[in-house]
């Protein structure tokens, strides 16, 4: 079974850019999750999606963040535009329903110069 | 809200040797409780979770964790160490039908021949 998928593995921009994150669940898994995880620090849920509905965005800072996940499979994070403080690592996860365990992408490592 | 604490940011240790990693929670109602872990370079993998019955929880690599309502605690415990278990542990917490996890700031697992 292949796990999340993520792209890209790295991405370096300067700040006041734009950029996007691709996430593929694992097949069949209905709840997708993003999370940052600044360095030194545990991963901070983002947004949680139910097929292609949100049901929580709470930590999602919306002046900047956005996330769609049209088809309800795969999902989109964007971030447009970009501060220094956004430097982090993006993980992916999904789980077959909200009541499963996640399971978690390598992540995309953004660093914003 | 739910909180978790990671006591040692950093944890060196022999190999061979036993090892601990502390994790405590807060919360006002009952929990699920996880151990994942982060190898260099990779996404996070659970590890082992506690949902109910038996307080003491294993994994298949050795690893074990006890939970215990009335210290609110869930540390990790291995008798012998090995240099593959070089990585990074998280604890996280999670309400029952809430599935959003709430992570600490990870500890780092370093072993020395």
């Amino acid at each position: 079974e292949a796990g999340v998928a993520q792209s890209p593995r790295y991405k370096i921009i300067e700040k006041r850019q734009s950029v996007a994150f691709w996430c593929n669940p694992i097949s069949g898994h209905a709840t997708l999750y993003w999370y940052q995880q600044i360095l030194g620090q545990g991963p901070k849920l983002l947004i949680q999606f139910q097929n292609n509905g949100v049901v929580d965005d709470s930590q999602l800072p919306k002046d900047r963040f956005s996330a769609e996940r049209l088809k309800g499979v795969d999902s989109t994070l964007k971030i447009q535009p970009a501060k220094l403080e956004d430097s982090a690592v993006y993980l992916c996860a999904s789980s077959l329903t909200n009541a499963d365990t996640q399971y978690f992408g390598p992540g995309t490592r953004l660093t914003v110069l | 809200a739910q909180s978790v604490t990671q006591l040692d940011s950093q944890v060196p240790v022999f190999e061979e040797a036993p090892v601990e990693l502390r994790c405590n929670y807060s919360s006002s109602v009952s929990v699920y409780l996880f151990w994942y872990v982060q190898y260099p370079n990779q996404g996070l993998q659970l590890l082992l979770k506690y949902l109910s019955g038996s307080t003491l929880v294993k994994s298949i690599n050795g690893f074990e964790a006890e939970f215990n309502k009335s210290q609110t605690s869930f540390h990790l415990r291995k008798p012998s160490v090995h240099i593959s278990d070089t990585a990074e542990y998280f604890c996280a917490v999670t309400i029952p039908g809430a599935q959003k996890l709430v992570f600490g700031q990870g500890t780092r697992l370093t072993i020395n021949p």
